[in-house]
C-alpha cells in the first residue's frame, strides 16, 4: 500500500501569509496527487488534481507542485476562508486512493 | 447538479450490522466508480471501499476487508455499504463520493454518522 505523509500536522498563520504544506508518498506516484480542503462539520472539497491542476472555481491563490514522491500545496496569500484542514491523496493505485493524515491551518 | 445523499447511519452495538445507502443524481451513475470514505471523530480521512461503474469490481481497505461489502444498483442510482461485525473503531462519519477518473473524488455527500457502542 502507498503511504502518504504530510507535514506539518498543523500550522499557525496570519491573513496574507504565504503557506506551504508538504506531502510525501512512500513510492513514486508520478503526478497522481490530489488535494482537498475540509472545514469543520463539512465534507471535503476537491481543490487540485494531477498535482497542479486547479479544480473549477478554486481561487488562483492555491497552487500545487511536485512529482514522484514529493509534493506541495501553496496558498500565496492566506485568506480568512482558507483556515481549514488540508489533505493530500494519491490516485496512483487503482481506485484505492489513500489520504495523508491532514494539515490543520489555524489563525495566528 | 450532482447530488449524493447518504442515509442509514445510527447507533449499533459492537458485533452488529448496518447498511448505508447513497442516492446519486445529476450524472450518469453507471459510468462512474464510487467510493466510501470515513472520518472518525477528530481524525483524518480514511478510504474504505470502492466499486467500479458497470462491472462492479470491488476494492477494500485492509481495516474493513471481510466485514464490509460495497455494492451498487445502477437501476436505482444507489450505492450501498453493508457493514457487519462492527467494532468500536468503526465509529465515524461515512461519506460516499464519486470518482472523477484518476483525478480523485470530485463530488461528496454530506456524510452519515455511524456510532458503534454498547
Amino acid at each position: 500500500d502507498i503511504q502518504m505523509t504530510q507535514s506539518p500536522s498543523s500550522l499557525s498563520a496570519s491573513v496574507g501569509d504565504r503557506v506551504t504544506i508538504t506531502c510525501r508518498a512512500s513510492q513514486s506516484i508520478g503526478t497522481y496527487l490530489n488535494w482537498y480542503q475540509q472545514k469543520p462539520g463539512k465534507a471535503p472539497k476537491f481543490l487540485i488534481y494531477a498535482a497542479s491542476t486547479l479544480q473549477s472555481g478554486v481561487p488562483s491563490r492555491f497552487s500545487g507542485g511536485g512529482s514522484g514522491t514529493d509534493f506541495t500545496l501553496t496558498i500565496s496569500s492566506l485568506q480568512r476562508e482558507d483556515f481549514a484542514t488540508y489533505y493530500c491523496q494519491q490516485s496512483y493505485s487503482t481506485l484505492m486512493y489513500t489520504f495523508g493524515q491532514g494539515t490543520k491551518v489555524e489563525i495566528k | 447538479e450532482v447530488q449524493l445523499l447518504e442515509s442509514g447511519g445510527g447507533l449499533v452495538q459492537p458485533g452488529g450490522s448496518l447498511r448505508l445507502s447513497c442516492a446519486a443524481s445529476g450524472f450518469t451513475f453507471s459510468s462512474y466508480a464510487m467510493t466510501w470514505v470515513r472520518q472518525a471523530p477528530g481524525k483524518g480521512l480514511e478510504w474504505v471501499s470502492a466499486v467500479t461503474g458497470s462491472d462492479g469490481i470491488t476494492y477494500y481497505a485492509d481495516s474493513v476487508k471481510g466485514r464490509f461489502t460495497i455494492s451498487r444498483d445502477n437501476s436505482k442510482n444507489t450505492l450501498y455499504l453493508q457493514m457487519n461485525s462492527l467494532r468500536v473503531e468503526d465509529t465515524a462519519v461515512y461519506y460516499c463520493a464519486k470518482y472523477g477518473g484518476v483525478a480523485g473524488f470530485d463530488y461528496w455527500g454530506q456524510g452519515t454518522l455511524v456510532t458503534v457502542s454498547s
